[in-house]
């Protein structure tokens, strides 16, 4: 079983729409969540830190559900510049400092 | 600052050549990671290294793979021989805590 685990998609969003998709992670000792945003053919870079309480960034909000052991993105008010692809990531414990664990990725196509 | 610097961006080579990849980190970053991205794997990390001290290498593929750094501010990721398999985007990121710095990655073709 992978450590972290995504749909692929792609979801196909209406531009204006709403769109939420959901990671889930294996080792509840995980410290840390975050989701960072890859555009075709370019590096990933941060989109948000996800905190226990829940947290949002303009039309970006991010959950974090400890006891079922996932995360969450939701992105209202979809954008085109909203297409790409949503990396889920986790960091572990302490023993492994330093060192994250991403998913897959999920794609998202957002259409005129 | 211009962020994480790999080079080279492009590198086509034939099976069996050495290959050597590039990384200089954002300065003050105290961590340094190597990737290899895929569309059948996805992001792999291959090795990183804490204040230049490799960690973790449990993910590099096999032998022919090495990575050093040789100070604060060079990384080399190195593959000798190089196989058609070995064909990917490989990104160097360095990051002060959490948040990972990505580079713009060397796109690797193997023949």
């Amino acid at each position: 079983r992978k450590e972290v685990e995504q749909d692929p998609g792609p979801f196909n969003v209406p531009e204006g729409a709403t769109v939420a998709f959901n990671c889930t992670y294996s080792n509840s000792a995980s410290q840390s969540f975050f989701w960072y945003r890859q555009d075709c053919r370019k590096e990933p870079k941060l989109l948000m830190s996800v905190y226990s309480s829940g947290n949002e960034d303009g039309r970006f909000t991010a959950q974090l559900n400890r006891a079922s052991q996932y995360i969450s993105l939701l992105i209202r008010d979809s954008k085109l510049s909203d297409s790409a692809t949503y990396l889920c990531v986790v960091k572990g414990t302490t023993d492994s400092w330093g060192k994250l664990q991403f998913g897959a990725g999920t794609q998202v196509v957002v259409t005129p | 600052d211009a962020g994480v610097i790999q080079s080279p961006r492009h590198e086509v080579t034939e099976m069996g050549q050495e290959v050597t990849l590039r990384c200089k980190p954002i300065s003050g970053h105290d961590y340094l990671f190597w990737y290899r991205q895929t569309m059948m794997r996805g992001l792999e990390l291959l090795i990183y290294f804490n204040n230049n001290v490799p960690i973790d290498d449990s993910g590099m593929p096999e032998d022919r793979f090495s990575a050093k750094m040789p100070n604060a501010s060079f990384s080399t990721l190195k593959i000798q021989p190089s196989e058609p398999r070995d064909s990917a985007v490989y990104f160097c990121a360095s990051s002060p805590s959490d948040e990972q710095f990505f580079g713009p990655g060397t796109r690797l073709t193997v023949l």
